[in-house]
């Protein structure tokens, strides 16, 4: 079955360490996005890419890095200077036709012990 | 101002009710609307979808757009408690016109009371 996958489900993380978020699509779809989520404040850009190799700093990407080295894969790493990290993470993709539909995966949700 | 706006709730209203859910935008250049829905600490899932202007049905679900007040909404007729969730709009410029990126409302938290 086509969609997105991502992992883990689960993730902590101590001060001062970077962590990797997974996602892994087999839609085909050339756009991909990171989001994230906060109580009360609705999705927020960190990153999208629109094709492999290539990708643009959404509107809170400081402390985090992507890459986009396969059309199917679109992985986060939060770094140590992301200040706030503990946060429900989303990634989604989206297809380059008439009717455009974005699909999410799960979420990983992060939290700083 | 926000690109988008959307009243977070919560909302709450009695089994059976119909529910309406809206946004308003001020950027002219959307073309695409969506519904989401997310349960409690999941992803979100499409609900609905609509390209440029007008109305669009799925069951019990009405989507309508109205680009000259900047203006979509969500209509939910005969709402189940299963319909208890947060729901999320999002907008996105012509994919032909350059880079997409998907804005989104801030979500409204609906519950369906029994």
């Amino acid at each position: 079955d086509g969609g997105i996958t991502q992992s883990p489900k689960y993730l902590f993380r101590k001060e001062g360490q970077n962590v990797t978020l997974s996602c892994e699509q087999n839609l085909n779809h050339d756009a991909m996005y990171w989001y994230r989520q906060d109580p009360g404040q609705g999705l927020r850009l960190i990153y999208y890419s629109q094709i492999v190799n290539d990708f643009q700093k959404g509107d809170i990407a400081e402390g985090y890095s992507v890459s986009r080295e396969k059309k199917e894969s679109f992985p986060l790493t939060v770094t140590s200077a992301q200040k706030n990290p503990t946060a429900f993470y989303l990634c989604a993709s989206l297809g380059q036709r008439e009717n455009t539909e974005a699909f999410f995966g799960q979420g990983t949700r992060l939290t700083v012990v | 101002q926000k690109e988008v706006e959307q009243d977070p709730g919560p909302l709450s209203v009695p089994e059976g009710a119909i529910v309406s859910l809206n946004c308003t935008y001020s950027n002219s250049a959307f073309q695409y609307f969506m519904w989401y829905r997310q349960y409690s600490r999941k992803g979100p899932e499409l609900l609905m979808y609509t390209y440029s202007s007008g109305n669009k049905e799925d069951g019990r679900f009405t989507a309508q757009v109205d680009k000259s007040s900047k203006y979509i909404s969500l209509f939910i007729r005969d709402s189940q408690p299963s319909d208890s969730a947060t729901y999320l709009c999002a907008m996105s410029v012509d994919w032909v016109q350059g880079a997409q990126k998907l804005v989104f409302g801030q979500g409204t938290r609906l519950t369906i009371n029994p």
